[in-house]
């Protein structure tokens, strides 16, 4: 069964560059969530959707963050314009259900440095 | 507001048993949960709870949960060099909630 799948899985780019992170949920989960993963912070939800609907996007840290569900089976983050301090591991997650006690599953992350 | 902490660190012997200790303070936690997470991978279900057991037992993973101290812990038998990761601890509140809160997480070591 295939899980969830994120591109790409490593981004290099300089600061003041646009950058789009993708994610294919798994097949009939219909609750996405965006996590930031760093040292400092640890695990962070950026922003969390349901049936394709953003829910919660106050983790989202400002407005140079923006994230899509256009459909059931693809969700973006895009960050524009970056910066260094956006250097981290975003990882998509996925579950069935909304206000789930169901799992989240994640994908393999996009590691992201800022130049 | 809702706090999950961990050790940071623990190491063992191959062949010994691990044993990762979680504690939280959400008393309406629902489920908890145990992931995993190799170097550069994303993290792994390995096993959860519902708030209503004591205990679960799923191969060499024992989970073992104290709800009036809020206490959590995943045991693992004999431990091999596989093992070693980052282990998170993640609860989750009553009907609701969708957010996980997630401890800072315990890295294992093991040593052969």
């Amino acid at each position: 069964d295939a899980g969830v799948i994120q591109s790409p899985r490593h981004e290099v780019t300089e600061m003041g560059q646009e950058v789009t992170l993708r994610c294919k949920p798994i097949s009939g989960h219909n609750s996405l969530f965006w996590y930031r993963q760093t040292m400092m912070r640890g695990l962070e939800l950026l922003i969390y959707f349901n049936n394709n609907v953003p829910i919660d996007d106050s983790g989202m840290p400002e407005d140079r963050f923006s994230a899509k569900m256009p459909n059931a089976s693809f969700s973006t983050l895009k960050i524009q314009p970056s910066e260094p301090r956006d250097s981290a591991v975003y990882f998509c997650a996925s579950s069935f259900g909304e206000n789930s006690n169901q799992p989240q599953h994640f994908g393999d992350g996009t590691r992201l440095s800022i130049l | 507001g809702e706090d999950v902490e961990q050790s940071l660190f623990l190491s063992v012997r191959e062949g010994d048993s691990s044993v990762i200790n979680c504690t939280y303070t959400d008393s309406s936690s629902t489920y908890l949960y145990w992931y995993k997470q190799e170097p550069g991978a994303g993290l792994q279900l390995l096993t959860y709870i519902f708030s209503n057991m004591d205990m679960k037992q799923d191969q060499r993973l024992t989970v073992l949960l104290n709800k009036k101290d809020k206490h959590l812990s995943l045991r693992i038998a004999d431990t091999q060099t596989g093992d070693s990761a980052i282990y998170f601890c993640a609860e989750i509140g009553g009907s609701g909630t969708y957010k996980y809160i997630f401890g800072t997480g315990t890295r294992l070591k093991v040593l052969a």
